[in-house]
């Protein structure tokens, strides 16, 4: 079945490092993901998505590349912040269906 | 953006008491909810998908008697824990989407932890 793993936290850098979290996938056809960003007390958000392969989401100096080759949806950012901790997850839908798999999120602290 | 809350954010409750999870959409009217539940350091596990007005749908292994499901307004949707033992401890978490039900159109609550005793 579907399903999404990705790297797991926690993860601890300082300001402004460079940021990989990994996320593959597994997924018959052609599936849509997401990164979803948790902050403390608050509920998923959508970060960035890719509907198709070799699309590129961005958003808030993320980004990741839909990488079908590799089954892969690496989340990227050049430079972090503090206010970037938080939990991310990595995510896809069927291309049939609307529901979630979710992979197991990974904890990112960033520190001054 | 949109806003989606739970009540309560956290109960406690004993072994054998129902438990009652509420999930809003409180600025637009959420044709389809969705329920999912969290273990410890584990992913999102989708246990099922309520369309208002309708019978809830529920994934394979979640037991619907167990679990119960309401959505009985645009705005609400509920999630009974019936007769909670402690394997049911968990976090719970709903989504909700707009009548368009596009997947980047669905909201997330901030979860509910469940701890029963």
């Amino acid at each position: 079945g579907d399903s999404v793993t990705q790297m797991e936290g926690p993860v601890t850098l300082s300001e402004e490092a460079f940021l990989t979290i990994n996320c593959t996938y597994t997924a018959t056809g052609y599936p849509s993901l997401f990164w979803y960003v948790q902050y403390p007390g608050e509920g998923l958000q959508l970060l960035l998505k890719a509907t198709k392969a070799d699309d590129k989401g961005s958003n808030k100096g993320f980004e990741a590349t839909y990488r079908k080759e590799t089954t892969s949806f690496h989340l990227e950012k050049g430079s972090v912040q503090v206010s970037d901790s938080a939990v991310y997850f990595c995510a896809l839908t069927p291309n049939t269906g609307n529901q979630f798999y979710f992979g197991t999120g990974t904890s990112l602290t960033v520190i001054p | 953006g949109a806003v989606v809350s739970q009540h309560p954010s956290r109960v406690i409750c004993k072994s054998g008491t129902s438990v009652k999870i509420e999930c809003r959409s409180l600025d637009f009217q959420a044709t389809t909810m969705f329920w999912y539940r969290q273990f410890p350091k584990q992913s999102l596990m989708l246990m099922a998908t309520s369309n208002e007005g309708s019978k809830a749908t529920y994934e394979q292994g979640v037991e619907k008697d167990k679990f119960l499901i309401n959505h009985a307004s645009l705005t609400l949707s509920t999630l009974t824990v019936t007769s909670a033992h402690p394997e049911d401890s968990s976090f719970y978490i709903c989504s909700a989407s707009d009548r368009g039900g596009n997947t980047d159109t669905q909201y997330f609550g901030p979860g509910t932890r469940l701890t029963v005793l």
